[in-house]
């Protein structure tokens, strides 16, 4: 009963380099959602899914793509990173609108 | 714009005693609001949902209470374990039908034996 898993937990960038996060489920969620964590700033919406093949922004979505083609999976692109989008970076997912989210253990990036 | 605001900051306590966590929120209509537990390195951990003023829930020694404003994080005779950091979040009711959960910045509470 793995919940939410999140790959890499780890990385380094360098500026303007590219790289794919990675979230899967495997509770059958079909709410799913990326935030980020930063000292002083609270857990921030960056994009979320209602469902396999729809995504919608959130809160802080500039710089980030995403894309839900399956009901399991949500990947969050970064097509060239800055040292602003360095941050702890959280997938969720939930059944309802609103009903506890489940996160996963999260993916520290660092871009110098 | 929905807003919540968690205080104090941070909380330093000894082992057995009580105290508690506020959160003060502002939305046009709430649907529901959560309380979750996240603990360094990790990701945060779901604990209660509370919809309506004068709800109440428990699970060992946390009690969450919500009024019209604000909800309460009540923890009675705390244990080191308990040390983390609290996370209050708010579900707005749209028109539209879905709102996502908006957090506050979260109270880091350490429990010394």
């Amino acid at each position: 009963n793995a919940g939410v898993t999140q790959t890499p937990k780890f990385r380094v960038l360098k500026t303007g380099q590219s790289m794919t996060l990675l979230c899967a489920q495997d509770m059958n969620h079909e709410y799913m959602y990326w935030y980020r964590q930063d000292p002083g700033m609270g857990l921030r919406l960056i994009h979320y899914s209602v469902g396999e093949g729809t995504t919608a922004k959130g809160e802080v979505p500039d710089g980030y793509n995403v894309s839900r083609l399956k009901k399991q999976n949500f990947l969050l692109g970064l097509e060239s990173a800055a040292p602003s989008q360095t941050s702890v970076y959280f997938c969720a997912s939930s059944y309802l609108t609103g009903g506890g989210y489940t996160f996963g253990s999260g993916t520290r990036l660092t871009v110098v | 714009e929905d807003q919540v605001t968690q205080s104090p900051e941070a909380l330093r306590l000894q082992e057995g005693e009580s105290s508690s966590l506020n959160c003060s929120y502002t939305v046009s209509g709430l649907r529901g609001l959560f309380w979750y537990r996240q603990d360094p390195g990790k990701g945060p951990e779901f604990l209660f949902t509370l919809y309506s003023a004068g709800e109440e829930k428990e699970k060992e020694r946390l009690k969450a209470t919500l009024t019209k404003k604000e909800s309460f994080l009540h923890i009675t005779a705390p244990k080191p374990e308990d040390s983390a950091t609290y996370l209050c979040a708010v579900q707005a009711e749209r028109d539209s039908g879905y709102s996502t959960l908006t957090f506050g910045k979260g109270t880091m509470l350490l429990v010394s034996p």
